[in-house]
């Protein structure tokens, strides 16, 4: 089983529709979660931390269900420029603290 | 501009050729971190330095692999005797000391191995 895994998509979706990516990580000892966007060919970016009790930051809710290893972002009111790669991240535990353990991402593409 | 910066951007090298990248990081980070990404993966951790000090390797990171931070500022990412499987965007990235601060990228260098 793979440390992080999401959905690859590719999830097309219209100007102010509103998208959902889920994500799951299997080391239950994580303490830490991100998500990432990267754009086509560009390096990643954070988007948001993952608190317990979820965080919001403008159009986008991250939650986090530590009971079933589980990770959200959700996207309201999806803009042309949200197209990219939603990377799923995860903190490396113990020895590898520090260490980002990505999923392969999710791809959005919003049209007109 | 005051981001981490990568060099070269680009590399095209033949099979069984070494090659060497340079990562400079935002000047007051102490954490310097190499990953590698594939096509239609996410980024793979492969090494990172406290400082001067290398303080874990991914077993990704074969024999044919080095890398250093000399002086606790730039690194560099040495592949010995390139294959056809190395060729991937080699991503770099820098953070404060505490590993729970944002990691921040630099724009990667692009590896193609003939």
């Amino acid at each position: 089983r793979k440390e992080v895994e999401q959905d690859p998509g590719p999830f097309n979706v219209p100007e102010g529709a509103t998208v959902a990516f889920n994500c799951t990580y299997s080391n239950s000892a994580s303490q830490s979660f991100f998500w990432y966007r990267q754009d086509c060919r560009k390096e990643p970016k954070l988007l948001m931390s993952v608190y317990s009790s979820g965080n919001e930051d403008g159009r986008f809710t991250a939650q986090l269900n530590r009971a079933s290893q589980y990770i959200s972002l959700l996207i309201r009111d999806s803009k042309l420029s949200d197209s990219a790669t939603y990377l799923c991240v995860v903190m490396g535990y113990g020895g590898s603290q520090g260490n980002l353990i990505f999923g392969k991402g999710t791809k959005l593409s919003v049209k007109p | 501009d005051t981001g981490v910066s990568q060099d070269p951007r680009h590399k095209i090298t033949k099979r069984g050729q070494n090659v060497t990248f340079r990562c400079d990081p935002i000047s007051e980070h102490n954490r310097l971190y190499w990953y590698r990404q594939t096509l239609g993966q996410g980024p793979e951790f492969l090494t990172y330095f406290q400082n001067e000090a290398q303080l874990e390797k991914s077993r990704l990171l074969s024999d044919r692999f080095s890398a250093e931070r000399p002086k606790g500022s730039f690194s560099t990412l040495e592949i010995q005797r390139t294959e056809q499987g190395d060729s991937a965007m080699y991503l770099c990235a820098s953070s404060f000391t505490s590993a729970y601060n944002e990691q921040f990228f630099g724009p990667g260098t692009r590896l193609t191995v003939l």
